[in-house]
């Protein structure tokens, strides 16, 4: 199946930095991504969903100026932690979309392997 | 997308068919069933996925009721690599955001 890549897969950062983290699909081009943000012991919540050359769409109680999201090509989303506070520590994980799937009884969309943050 | 339904946890022993049910009985004539697994810290690994025919492949088997309103995850052989929390996903194919529920945590005992 295809694959999708995270980068860092954890990173710590004081209290007040921002942090970068970038998703790419490695063998397909991807319109469209999503990513996730998951609690220990908790589900997976969606925060937004981004599209290629377009503004990111964010879910309710997301705030778009703390997480920024930048979909510049159709390989690479990349999400930023803005002004990071230890409430922001988490595991974050994008997904990506196969466009070229859709229609077919296959599989669609693919998932990173989640990047942890920890905000000391 | 509708909303599903899955028991918190089961129990599997090794060797052993597990079977995991869901319930979705708000899933509309164009939603498929997804489901997904997620192995402690990794990223969601995509199992299967069916609109309302029985479907295998190398990894599990799907059956969805006729009336498409549950279905079940069956893993024939459960072994310990199989323990992970079970994401049934109702969801358009066309594409849309995946939205995950509280899904099942399976564990596989020796």
């Amino acid at each position: 199946g295809a694959v999708v890549s995270q980068h860092p897969s954890w990173v710590i950062c004081k209290s007040g930095t921002s942090v970068k983290i970038e998703c790419r699909s490695l063998d397909f081009q991807a319109t469209t991504m999503f990513w996730y943000r998951q609690f220990p012991k908790k589900s997976l919540m969606l925060m937004a969903t981004s599209n290629e050359g377009s503004k990111a769409t964010y879910e309710q109680g997301v705030e778009k100026d703390k997480f920024l999201i930048n979909h510049a090509s159709l390989t690479l989303s990349t999400l930023t932690v803005t002004s990071a506070h230890p409430e922001d520590s988490s595991f974050y994980i994008c997904s990506a979309r196969d466009q070229r799937l859709a229609g077919v009884l296959r599989e669609t969309q693919y998932f990173g392997p989640g990047t942890r943050l920890l905000v000391l | 997308d509708a909303k599903t339904t899955q028991p918190t946890s089961m129990d599997c022993a090794e060797g052993r068919a597990a079977n995991l049910p869901c319930n979705h009985s708000t899933i509309s004539g164009n939603e498929y069933v997804y489901w997904y697994r997620q192995i402690h810290s990794q990223g969601p690994q995509y199992i299967i996925h069916g609109l309302k025919n029985n479907e295998t492949n190398e990894m599990a088997s799907l059956i969805i009721t006729e009336d498409r309103k549950s279905s079940t995850l069956i893993l024939p052989h459960a072994t310990l690599r199989d323990t992970a929390v079970y994401y049934c996903i109702v969801h358009y194919n066309q594409g849309g955001k995946l939205i995950f529920g509280q899904g099942t945590e399976l564990s596989v005992k020796p």
